[in-house]
């Protein structure tokens, strides 16, 4: 069973609608979780952390964390083009992993302008 | 500039030649990873250091070894590799040690062993 799973897509969406991907993951004591963005041929780069069940906003972008239900989604409202990327959810090793960190293998989003 | 640097960028050796793939970061950063990314697979954790001497396996850490002398360097190691170990890898790095800690990237390598 993988510790991180994400839909890989892709998800396409019109220019300016919102985008909503979602992630699950199994072990109930992780305590972080990290979205990343990563274009095509570049490395991944950090959007939002949550440690907290609950909404995170920051910008257009919210993510959203409920540890009951093992599940953490990122929200982009008014999507661009320049948000069409693959998003990787990460999360951190619980208590007894804690240096560790598991990623998904990633949702592709294309905005359509 | 802030950053984390990898060399090479691209490899493509032959099976059982070793090689060395240097990561270093000028941020004064304790933890160090290296992760491998494989289609449908992921990211998946190798190897990472809290700090310097200190370091511990990941979920792939077969065939790779790391060593970290330095704070700011922290090689990957190939001793005999294989065409399994195709990929393209990333060094990462944060702040502290844990997993409350976000990482930044460096560029990636990508290495293709015949």
């Amino acid at each position: 069973q993988k510790e991180v799973e994400q839909n890989s897509g892709p998800l396409s969406v019109p220019e300016g609608a919102i985008a909503s991907l979602n992630c699950t993951y199994s072990d109930r004591v992780s305590q972080s979780f990290f979205w990343y963005r990563q274009y095509s041929g570049k490395s991944p780069e950090l959007i939002m952390s949550i440690y907290s069940n609950g909404d995170k906003e920051d910008g257009r972008f919210t993510a959203q964390l409920n540890k009951a239900s093992q599940y953490v989604s990122l929200l982009i409202r008014d999507s661009q083009p320049s948000d069409s990327a693959t998003y990787l959810c990460a999360v951190g090793g619980g208590p007894y992993n804690f240096n560790k960190f598991y990623f998904g293998s990633g949702t592709k989003l294309n905005v359509k302008p | 500039e802030a950053q984390v640097t990898q060399n090479p960028r691209y490899l493509i050796t032959v099976t059982g030649k070793k090689l060395t793939v240097t990561c270093s970061q000028n941020m004064n950063h304790e933890y160090m990873s290296w992760y491998r990314q494989d289609p449908g697979l992921g990211l998946r954790q190798i190897y990472y250091s809290m700090n310097v001497e200190v370091t511990d396996k990941g979920d792939v850490p077969e065939g790779y070894k790391v060593s970290r002398k330095e704070k700011r360097n922290f090689p990957l190691i190939l001793e005999s590799p294989s065409p399994n170990q195709t990929s393209l890898y990333f060094c990462a790095s944060s702040l502290g040690s844990g997993s409350y800690n976000e990482q930044f990237f460096g560029p990636g390598t990508r290495l293709t062993v015949l």
